[in-house]
């Protein structure tokens, strides 16, 4: 069946890169998503890309896929204080449903 | 600015009490969703709406119902709310189309606590 895995824990410094790593079991994935939550709120989409593309950068999000090894991830660079929140990864199915990890919630230090 | 909008932001209702939350959008998208979020887990999608075409998730409790009386609205009915019940329920919405990504756009969500 569909699974989407990601670490649940993340602790960076300000200032530093925050790298957030999800796994995915479905080869015909035909987009995945990374949605920020903050406390109390809904989902904020973050990025998506094609399953066809292996990278994507926008602004200090960078997005990494590895199809063959149904890897992605998403780098955030110059992480500040109001990154902090729980980022989640989804994969897009055929039908259009969207498969979410557990998200993976990023504490950033001062 | 387009959006998608829940209410309340914040709801309590008694054990076996219905309830009913709300979703609204104006983004004239034609696919409304409501997952259905417990603490420290991933959300899971109860049912969405291909415009009027309802459709129904395997394993969502018969107790879950949800109304579409048009485009810009959709409901959330909870028949008779039970202490596993109390969750976060979010309400997205996306235009499927050929050539660009089924996009989901998440409304803040509703945060239900049962009694």
């Amino acid at each position: 069946g569909e699974d989407v895995e990601q670490s649940l824990f993340l602790s960076v410094r300000e200032g530093d890169s925050s790298v957030i790593n999800c796994t995915y079991t479905d080869s015909s994935s035909t987009y995945l998503y990374w949605y920020k939550q903050e406390p109390g709120a809904g989902l904020q989409l973050l990025t998506y890309i094609f399953s066809n593309m292996d990278m994507k950068q926008d602004q200090r999000l960078t997005v990494l896929l590895n199809k063959k090894d149904k890897h992605l991830s998403l780098r955030i660079a110059d992480t500040q204080t109001g990154d902090s929140a729980i980022y989640f990864c989804a994969e897009s199915m055929l039908e259009g449903n969207l498969i979410f990890g557990k998200g993976t919630k990023l504490s950033v230090k001062p | 600015d387009a959006m998608v909008i829940q209410n309340p932001r914040y709801q309590v209702t008694q054990f076996g009490k219905p309830v009913t939350l709300s979703c609204s959008q104006t983004l004239n998208h034609n696919v409304m969703y409501w997952y259905q979020q417990k603490s420290s887990q991933a959300p899971k999608l109860l049912f969405h709406y291909y415009d009027k075409d309802f459709n129904n998730e395997a394993d969502t409790p018969d107790n879950f119902q949800s109304r579409r009386p048009n485009t810009s609205f959709c409901f959330l009915d909870i028949r008779s709310p039970g202490l596993g019940d109390a969750a976060m329920y979010l309400c997205a919405t996306s235009r499927p189309g050929e050539f660009y990504p089924d996009t989901q756009y998440f409304g803040p969500g509703t945060r239900l606590t049962v009694l």
